[in-house]
């Protein structure tokens, strides 16, 4: 079985430009979160949204925003990106909202 | 404010000891804690959890021990072996929704 896949695995932009992650769930998981987690930290709650509903938003800019498709797939979008959202960015799915979370690769980028 | 609390960036154990991590919180609001093991270029992967109307789950060589009074979570891994070096976060959690998590603790297991 497939799990948490993420694309792409690293990106380079520039201070400035617009950014799309994207994620798929692991089949028949209805909820997905975002996480930011810069080095020497813990993941840091983004985003999670519950059968294409936003469930939660973490302290971030609004320049961070998100949305889960009718398959459950998921897209992060930064604008405005600034050197400090350099960062690995994870995805995470659950099976409902009280399950354990399972998470993708990430993706790495890195903004200069 | 940090919620959840991992003061030792790392521990060093010798291969067949015991490893045990520890974690602090202080939102009294969580209800379910959770365990992941990190490696470098890779997600975190979920290893062990438990409820807090629990004090201790069980899972092969991993134990999990929750003192609510104290605030207190720790991970118990025997016995160690080289494979679990890695970073592990703790985390804790609200009504199932975002999961806070510590700033992890590097484990080295030596042959």
């Amino acid at each position: 079985d497939a799990g948490v896949t993420q694309s792409p695995t690293h990106l380079i932009k520039t201070r400035g430009q617009h950014v799309t992650l994207r994620c798929s769930p692991i089949s028949g998981h209805k909820s997905v979160s975002w996480y930011q987690q810069v080095l020497g930290q813990g993941p840091q709650f983004i985003f999670q949204y519950y059968e294409k509903e936003e469930r939660g938003r973490g302290n971030f800019p609004d320049r961070f925003s998100a949305r889960q498709f009718p398959n459950y797939s998921s897209e992060l979008n930064v604008n405005a990106l600034l050197l400090g959202d350099s960062a690995l960015y994870l995805c995470a799915s659950t099976a409902r909202e009280n399950t354990e979370a399972f998470f993708g690769q990430g993706t790495r980028l890195t903004v200069v | 404010d940090q919620q959840v609390k991992q003061n030792s960036p790392s521990l060093s154990v010798q291969e067949g000891r015991i490893s045990i991590l520890n974690c602090d919180y202080t939102n009294s609001m969580f209800d379910y804690f959770l365990w992941y093991k990190k490696y470098p270029a890779e997600g975190p992967t979920f290893l062990i959890s438990i409820s807090s109307i629990k004090d201790k789950n069980e899972d092969g060589r991993f134990t999990v021990f929750l003192n609510k009074s104290a605030k207190h979570l720790s991970l118990h891994i025997v016995p160690s072996q080289p494979g679990d070096s890695a970073v592990y976060f703790c985390a804790g959690n609200t009504g199932r929704r975002a999961l806070t998590f510590g700033s992890g603790t590097r484990l080295q297991v030596q042959p």
